[in-house]
């Protein structure tokens, strides 16, 4: 059970816009910004989302990050096959001195 | 081209000791903080430990489930990180990552198998 909570699952058909939660506390997200990955299998893991809501030169615009009191999500407009993989939430928790993921979210494009 | 390269994974049994090393190319390795994440076969990235050199000081964290067992390290000189993991459990088995931090781990290497197994 990851200390930052994300619903296991998430779909959507092309050109809808999907939205992913992610839920932790005070010592986490309360205090700390949050970061977004997208995680291929047998790849790399890619930054999406910085500092709640912030894109690394090179992500579309189509992903966007938002960050309210111990919760955050992350959007993606315009879905797109590609879009297809694991996402991930991250950030520092003051209690475990540690940082921390979400669960992870799979989405699938229908 | 910014590159993290991961290398020393392999099969062993528990109990067993093992180090990962990463090398570092295309960026000023010494300004970073550096990290290890893993994931275990089927399950989510984990974050495992992070290193950053402050002047003569070695500043390190690792997570509860390796406290004791793992040690990280780096040297600047040579533009490497290091992951000792001694006293190694089955649950250790895990695709191991190094990332570089700069508010976000903006760099990953491509991971490192490392499987725990009699």
């Amino acid at each position: 059970q990851s200390v930052l909570t994300q619903p296991p699952s998430a779909s959507g058909t092309p050109g809808q816009r999907v939205t992913i939660s992610c839920f932790g506390s005070s010592s986490n997200m309360g205090s700390h910004t949050v970061n977004w990955y997208q995680h291929l299998p047998g790849t790399a893991p890619k930054l999406l989302i910085y500092l709640d809501n912030q894109r690394p030169s090179g992500v579309p615009d189509r992903f966007s990050g938002s960050r309210s009191g111990t919760s955050a999500s992350l959007a993606i407009s315009g879905l797109q096959s590609e879009d297809e993989a694991d996402y991930y939430c991250e950030a520092w928790d003051d209690s475990l001195n540690a940082m921390i993921f979400g669960g992870g979210t799979k989405l699938t494009v229908l | 081209e910014v590159q993290l390269v991961e290398s020393g994974g392999g099969l062993l049994q528990p109990g067993g000791s093992l180090r990962l090393s990463c090398a570092a190319s295309g960026f000023t390795f010494s300004n970073y903080w550096m990290h290890w994440v893993r994931q275990a076969p089927g399950k989510g990235l984990v974050w495992v430990s992070r290193i950053y050199i402050d002047g003569s000081r070695t500043r390190t964290t690792y997570a509860d489930s390796v406290k004791g067992r793992f040690t990280i390290s780096r040297d600047n000189a040579k533009n490497m990180l290091y992951l000792q993991m001694n006293s190694l459990r089955a649950e250790d088995t895990a695709v191991y990552y190094c990332a570089r931090y700069y508010l976000g781990m903006d760099v990953w290497g491509q991971g490192t198998t490392v499987t725990v197994s009699s």
